[in-house]
């Protein structure tokens, strides 16, 4: 069977803290995808990084980065120097042939930045 | 280019009264995807259509339903509303089948009274 586990369902930071949001997985399929997405208030999910099994190399965006792991099965998320804007849920995803085209998501992590 | 519009946005509706939504996903992709996000089981995977055909289902019961058009629009029905139902509906969109890079819409709202 497929799992995601996002263990931290609450996160609050004060801006400017760095902070790490973490994502263990679970699954047979060799090949297979990770994901992660934004849901700020307003309920659209919004699309931040897929990641495939075979590249591990973690990767940078601005503050944002994410740290791929096959050998612990994690895919960790961390924002540096923290705003207010990033205040939002948190979720990592999987997607594999076992389920098809769905995307199993985990259950999110609600993060709070305050000033 | 536009993203992925769903409407209605919000929606109240009646325990078994029937409801349907619709989904317009990004031009040119053809692929439609529906989840619905409630606070206990969160995101859950309902149907994936592509070129018209149900692709993919998920595990839920045959009173969620969904079809797709020629030009790739989807609605998704629940008929026989139950208070359960109550959640946020999400449709995402992709080039196509299998392609598990997915943008969503803003979802519509649905609640159960």
């Amino acid at each position: 069977a497929q799992k995601v586990t996002q263990a931290q369902t609450e996160i609050s930071v004060v801006e400017k803290e760095d902070v790490t949001l973490d994502c263990v997985y679970e699954t047979r399929d060799t090949t297979y995808y990770l994901f992660w997405y934004k849901q700020p208030p307003s309920g659209e999910l919004v699309f931040l990084i897929r990641r495939n099994s075979f590249d591990e190399q973690n990767e940078i965006s601005g503050r944002y980065s994410w740290n791929f792991q096959k050998s612990t099965s994690s895919f960790n998320f961390t924002i540096t120097a923290s705003q207010v804007v990033d205040s939002a849920v948190y979720f990592c995803a999987l997607s594999g042939n076992q389920a098809g085209t769905a995307l199993i998501f985990g259950k999110g992590t609600t993060l709070s930045v305050s000033s | 280019k536009a993203g992925v519009t769903q409407t209605p946005r919000y929606l109240i509706k009646t325990r078994g009264q029937q409801v349907t939504l619709s989904c317009s996903p990004i031009s040119g992709h053809r692929s439609v995807s529906w989840y619905q996000q409630t606070p206990g089981q969160g995101l859950q995977f309902l149907f994936e259509y592509f070129s018209e055909t149900q692709r993919n289902k998920g595990n839920f019961p045959g009173r969620f339903s969904g079809r797709q058009f020629s030009n790739s629009r989807s609605e998704m029905n629940v008929s026989t509303l139950e208070l359960g139902d109550s959640a946020l509906y999400l449709c995402a969109s992709s080039p196509r089948s299998g392609d598990p890079k997915a943008f969503f819409g803003q979802g519509t709202r649905l609640t159960v009274v």
